[in-house]
């Protein structure tokens, strides 16, 4: 069965600190993967997501970045953290015969002070 | 700006009542999902309605989905206390060439015992 693993669980970085969170998914080959930030109490925003190796599409323009260097793998980057970029973090997937479901991994809780 | 927008924003009922939530969208899709998130999780898919159909059910949750109304609603039927979460509608644009989700912004069901 497939399963997708995020890590750190939670995480606390001063402003102007890097930032990088690992996302794998196991059990599947190619997928969808997506990576949204969630604001306490609040809907979930697509930050990126990628179809394949290397291929990238960013839906918010801010100080973050996404790579996927492997099938599997997606990683969230910055190079300076902002105050603002507190929050919880979600990756997910999705197969690519359509988009039906998508699965969320456990998220990770990021305070930025 | 999020396709999905969902009211009430929180719902607060008693065990064993019924509990309904709305999500209203935007532009024309392929299907309507509903996603459940506990506290501090991922989230969990519960239920996917495509465009042509107008009603589901699975176990005590039924959706309804009106496209000429740009809306659906979930009823989840004789609630117990593990119900209380937020509830996210999702919705794929129609074409599905964006392979993305748009996320509603969600209700927050507290279910008292």
């Amino acid at each position: 069965s497939q399963t997708i693993h995020q890590w750190p669980a939670t995480l606390v970085q001063p402003v102007g600190s890097p930032l990088s969170l690992e996302c794998t998914v196991e059990g599947t080959s190619n997928p969808n993967l997506y990576w949204y930030r969630q604001a306490a109490g609040r809907g979930l925003q697509l930050l990126f997501y990628s179809v394949g190796i290397g291929q990238i599409s960013s839906e918010v323009p801010q100080n973050l970045s996404a790579s996927r260097p492997q099938d599997r793998q997606f990683i969230l980057s910055s190079k300076k953290l902002l105050l603002s970029d507190s929050g919880f973090y979600l990756c997910a997937w999705t197969g690519t015969g359509g988009l039906e479901t998508q699965y969320f991994g456990p998220g990770t809780r990021l305070l930025v002070l | 700006s999020q396709q999905g927008e969902e009211d009430p924003q929180a719902l607060s009922i008693q065990e064993g009542e019924n509990a309904t939530m709305n999500c209203s969208y935007k532009t024309s899709i392929n299907n309507l999902q509903w996603y459940r998130q506990n506290s501090g999780r991922g989230l969990v898919h519960l239920i996917l309605i495509r465009s042509n159909e107008r009603e589901k059910h699975s176990g005590r949750l039924r959706v309804t989905l009106d496209t000429s109304k740009k809306s659906s609603s979930l009823l989840i039927t004789a609630s117990r206390a593990a119900d209380t979460a937020s509830y996210f509608c999702a919705t794929e644009e129609y074409g599905g060439a964006t392979n993305k989700l748009i996320f509603g912004t969600g209700t927050l069901l507290a279910v008292q015992p």
